[in-house]
């Protein structure tokens, strides 16, 4: 069974430049959560999508979005990078139904971005 | 709004000693509480969730953690440390039914022989 797989591992960008990571998720779950970590400190919650849409947002500019999948897959896009976008992206699965928000959340490996 | 608090950046040990890695939260609402572990360049793995069954909670690696209420903290002990266990350890919180974790800023645990 796989976990939560994310793609590219690493990559470096030039500021001003889009990127786009991916995320598929533990087999049979539905909700997809992207975190940022910058150097040294802990996962910051980017967005949630269930159901291919955005279900929670933390304090992130427009410049991040994401999309959702059918299958549950899922993107993270930023748009005119900057240096501070620098950071660990970590995506996160878990299985949302009624009843069931006490359910682990599972993280994947994470992609490295570096904005130079 | 949900908080966490990790005291200490860095807690240093000897092989064999007890860990406790210190944790206190901020909520508003009845939280649940995680623990996550990430070694060098890597993701988060779960060590112990509470969700608001027993208060004291077990987890992999010999590491557990009790809820005290009245402290609002989810301190993480074990009786004692090995060398593997050296890493960056978060404590977590989320309200239920919304799957969000509010991460402290991390404890790195070293562990000399």
């Amino acid at each position: 069974d796989a976990g939560v797989t994310q793609s590219p591992t690493h990559l470096i960008k030039t500021r001003g430049q889009q990127v786009t990571l991916r995320c598929s998720p533990k087999s049979g779950h539905d909700t997809v959560s992207w975190y940022q970590q910058a150097l040294g400190q802990g996962p910051q919650f980017i967005f949630q999508y269930y159901e291919e849409e955005e279900r929670q947002r933390g304090n992130f500019p427009d410049r991040f979005s994401g999309h959702q999948f059918p299958n549950y897959s899922s993107e993270l896009n930023v748009n005119a990078l900057l240096l501070g976008d620098s950071a660990l992206y970590l995506c996160a699965s878990s299985f949302t139904r009624q009843g069931n928000s006490g359910n682990t959340i599972y993280f994947g490996e994470g992609s490295w971005l570096t904005v130079v | 709004a949900q908080s966490v608090t990790q005291l200490g950046s860095h807690v240093s040990v000897s092989e064999g000693a007890l860990v406790l890695l210190r944790c206190n939260y901020s909520s508003s609402v009845p939280p649940y509480l995680f623990w996550y572990v990430q070694y060098p360049n890597q993701g988060l793995q779960l060590l112990l969730k509470y969700t608001s069954a027993a208060t004291l909670v077990k987890g992999i690696n010999g590491f557990e953690a009790e809820f005290k209420k009245s402290e609002t903290s989810f301190h993480l002990t074990k009786p004692s440390a090995h060398m593997s266990d050296a890493a960056e350890y978060f404590c977590a919180v989320s309200e239920p039914g919304f799957q969000k974790l509010v991460f402290g800023t991390g404890t790195r645990l070293l562990v000399s022989p």
